[in-house]
């Protein structure tokens, strides 16, 4: 079984430019999630889908932040403009609803670096 | 509100010895519980997981978990360390709405 895919897995940009994520979720999968791993910090959930629709994104920064899942399954996040402290990784996970617990599988991640 | 802390930010062990890594976490219900292991440039494996019943749990590649509900603590434990378990290890509370720790990295000596 494929797991999580994304891409790019790295990134430089320069402050204020543009940036965009993509993940893949494992086939079946109905809730996706992105996560901030700032260096030295543990994962950080930014939002949650569950198929095209947002469960939960409280901590998602939105004057600067978005994402979306069209069709339910593929997932973009963006950012615009970038700032120095989004230098981070961004995880996505996902998971198959069943029952109270979903156990989250988690890609690789994309390193953000911005200068 | 839920909250994981993880005491040891860096812990060195030789290869074959025992290891513990710490775990204390805030929560106003029983808690669903986890340690997820992280390698370098990788994404997060889940280790193990603790929903209710019996408080040792078993996990992948020798790693069991103790929960200990008047200590708030689920501490990570392996009996013998290969060197291929150095990584960043994390500690996490709750379900879909999931807490980690800040993470313990784990340096295994010849």
């Amino acid at each position: 079984e494929a797991g999580v895919a994304q891409s790019p897995r790295y990134k430089i940009i320069e402050k204020r430019q543009s940036v965009a994520f993509w993940c893949n979720p494992i086939s079946g999968h109905a809730t996706l999630y992105w996560y901030q791993q700032i260096l030295g910090q543990g994962p950080k959930l930014l939002i949650q889908f569950q198929n095209n629709g947002v469960v939960d994104d409280s901590q998602l920064p939105k004057d600067r932040f978005s994402a979306e899942r069209l069709k339910g399954v593929d997932s973009t996040l963006k950012i615009q403009p970038a700032k120095l402290e989004d230098s981070a990784v961004y995880l996505c996970a996902s998971s198959y609803v069943k029952g109270s617990y979903n156990e989250q599988f988690f890609g690789p991640g994309t390193r953000l670096t911005v200068l | 509100a839920q909250s994981v802390t993880q005491p040891d930010i860096h812990i060195t062990v030789s290869e074959g010895a025992s290891l513990e890594l710490r775990c204390n976490y805030s929560y106003g219900a029983t808690p669903y519980l986890f340690w997820y292991v992280q390698s370098p440039g990788q994404g997060l494996q889940l280790l193990l997981k603790y929903f209710s019943g019996d408080t040792l749990v078993q996990g992948i590649k020798g790693f069991e978990a103790e929960f200990k509900r008047s200590q708030s603590s689920f501490n990570l434990r392996k009996p013998s360390v290969h060197w291929s378990d150095a990584a960043e290890y994390f500690c996490a509370v709750g379900g879909n709405d999931m807490r980690f720790g800040a993470g313990t990295r784990l340096t295994v000596k010849p």
